[in-house]
């Protein structure tokens, strides 16, 4: 059965102390996978789509990187504005799309 | 540009009573629509998509029910809520191309809607 697993749940970071969010995954045809951002009470925010391993993409204080079996947000010199809920998912060969759990990120000044 | 709106944003319902929960989107034509159930700790579950006006696919059994009367609009109902429908529900779209859900159709969701069913 495919599955997305993130971890860890929570991440307690302080302000300008980089570290990275895992997500693991096995699925049946990789097709893509897709990282958001999800504020408490908001709906989830398109951060990322990688396709295939050694891919990354950066945005600002983000970077996302691809292997064959997991996927990492690397977050550096994190900020208070950047702690929120992170959601992986992967769309498998069936174009069905697969949602991890999600890590809560908390930046304290 | 695109805007998907949801509402209502909160609503607390009693046990047996309908729910409609509305989904719009503006500044496209014909997008797939997506309604999704998202319970704590757990990943969004896809309840139901929709690729066209009066087509829906449902993706597991459950209380509710889905409908698309227009292009750009999308409802989740049920007839008599159970306090297993409470949860949070996000409306999502992603542009009309084949197949449904590919790599380049990135899903963009609503505000959410937080339901409690007492």
């Amino acid at each position: 059965e495919d599955q997305v697993t993130q971890s860890p749940e929570a991440l307690r970071l302080q302000e300008g102390e980089s570290s990275s969010l895992n997500c693991s995954y096995t699925v049946s045809g990789l097709r893509g996978l897709f990282w958001y951002r999800q504020d408490p009470g908001k709906g989830p925010e398109f951060l990322f789509t990688l396709y295939s391993a050694g891919e990354e993409k950066e945005k600002e204080r983000l970077k996302a990187t691809l292997t064959k079996k997991e996927s990492f947000l690397h977050i550096t010199a994190p900020k208070p504005e950047d702690s929120a809920t992170y959601l992986c998912a992967v769309l498998n060969g069936y174009n069905k799309l697969i949602f991890g759990a999600g890590t809560r990120l908390a930046v304290h000044p | 540009s695109q805007t998907i709106h949801q509402w209502p944003a909160t609503l607390v319902q009693p046990v047996g009573s309908p729910l409609s929960l509305e989904c719009t989107v503006e500044g496209t034509s014909n997008p797939n629509l997506y309604w999704y159930r998202q319970a704590a700790g757990r990943g969004l579950q896809l309840l139901f998509y929709s690729v066209g006006i009066g087509q829906i696919s449902s993706e597991v059994p459950q209380n509710l029910s889905a409908s698309r009367p227009q292009d750009r609009q999308f409802i989740l109902s049920s007839k008599k809520l159970l306090l297993s429908d409470s949860g949070f529900y996000l409306c999502a779209w992603s542009p009309n191309r084949t197949p449904i859900l590919s790599g380049a159709n990135v899903l963009t969701f609503g505000a959410g809607s937080r339901l409690t069913v007492l």
